[in-house]
C-alpha cells in the first residue's frame, strides 16, 4: 500500500524568510502524481501545487515550488518570500495515475506558523 | 470555487445514535469521495463513489455506510455513531480522467460523538 510521511508535525518561519517542508512517500508504481494541499483556519483545503512523476522538471507555483526526488521518493515544499497569509496546515498527498477514481493518500500534515 | 456543500456542518451527538452526512455538489462530476481528518492521521478516505449507486471502500470504511442515488448527493452514514468517529469530514469530488488532476473539497462537517 501507498504511504505518505510528513516527519515535520509543526514549522515555524519569519515573515519573508524561507522555509522548505519535508515529504516522503512509498509506491510501486512508476507512474503517480504527487500534491501539496493547504488548509488555513477556515478549514478549507487549497491545492498549492501539483507535480507529475513522470516529468523531471520541478514544479513552480509563484512563490512555491517543490523539490522532486523521484529516486529517494522525496517531494518538498518550499515557500519563498513567506507572508502571513501563508500560515496554515500543510498536507502531503500522492495519487496513482490510471484514470477513474483519484483516491488520495494524505501524509500526517505539518502546521507552518510565520512569525512576523 | 467548486459547488460542493456539507450539511450539517457542525453535530454533536450521542454514542449509538445514527447519524447522516450530505454533500452535495452542482459541478456533476462523476466520482465524490468522503474523508475524515484526525490529528496525526491527515485526511483517510472513508468511501468513495464513481456514479450513481456505484460505490467502493477506503481505508476506514468499518462502521460507514454510503449511498448515492441522484449524482449530485452523496450520504455518510453512521448507523451506530461512537466516540472513535468524532472527527471533522470532508467530501470532494472530481470528474475524473485519465490523469489524476485536482479533488475538491468541501468545508467539511465537524462531528463530536459524546
Amino acid at each position: 500500500a501507498q504511504t505518505v510521511t510528513q516527519s515535520q508535525p509543526e514549522m515555524s518561519v519569519q515573515e519573508a524568510e524561507t522555509v522548505t517542508l519535508s515529504c516522503t512517500y512509498d509506491t510501486s508504481e512508476s507512474d503517480y502524481y504527487l500534491f501539496w494541499y493547504k488548509q488555513p483556519p477556515s478549514r478549507q483545503m487549497i491545492l498549492v501545487i501539483r507535480q507529475e512523476a513522470y516529468k523531471q522538471q520541478n514544479a513552480t507555483e509563484n512563490r512555491f515550488s517543490v523539490n522532486f526526488q523521484k529516486a529517494a521518493k522525496s517531494f518538498s515544499l518550499k515557500i519563498s518570500d513567506s507572508q502571513l497569509g501563508d500560515a496554515a496546515m500543510y498536507f502531503c498527498a500522492y495519487a496513482v495515475v490510471g484514470g477513474g477514481a483519484q483516491k488520495l493518500v494524505f501524509g500526517q500534515g505539518t502546521r507552518l506558523t510565520i512569525n512576523p | 470555487d467548486a459547488g460542493i456543500t456539507q450539511s450539517p456542518r457542525h453535530k454533536v451527538t450521542e454514542t449509538g445514535t445514527p447519524v447522516t452526512l450530505r454533500c452535495h455538489q452542482t459541478e456533476n462530476h462523476r466520482y465524490m469521495y468522503w474523508y475524515r481528518q484526525d490529528p496525526g492521521h491527515g485526511l483517510r478516505l472513508i468511501h468513495y463513489s464513481y456514479g450513481v449507486k456505484d460505490t467502493d471502500k477506503g481505508e476506514v470504511s468499518d462502521g460507514y455506510s454510503v449511498s448515492r442515488s441522484k449524482t449530485e448527493d452523496f450520504l455518510l452514514t453512521l448507523e451506530s455513531a461512537t466516540s472513535s468517529q468524532t472527527s471533522v469530514y470532508f467530501c470532494a469530488i472530481s470528474p475524473g480522467s485519465v490523469v489524476a488532476g485536482e479533488l475538491f473539497f468541501g468545508e467539511g462537517s465537524r462531528l463530536t460523538v459524546l
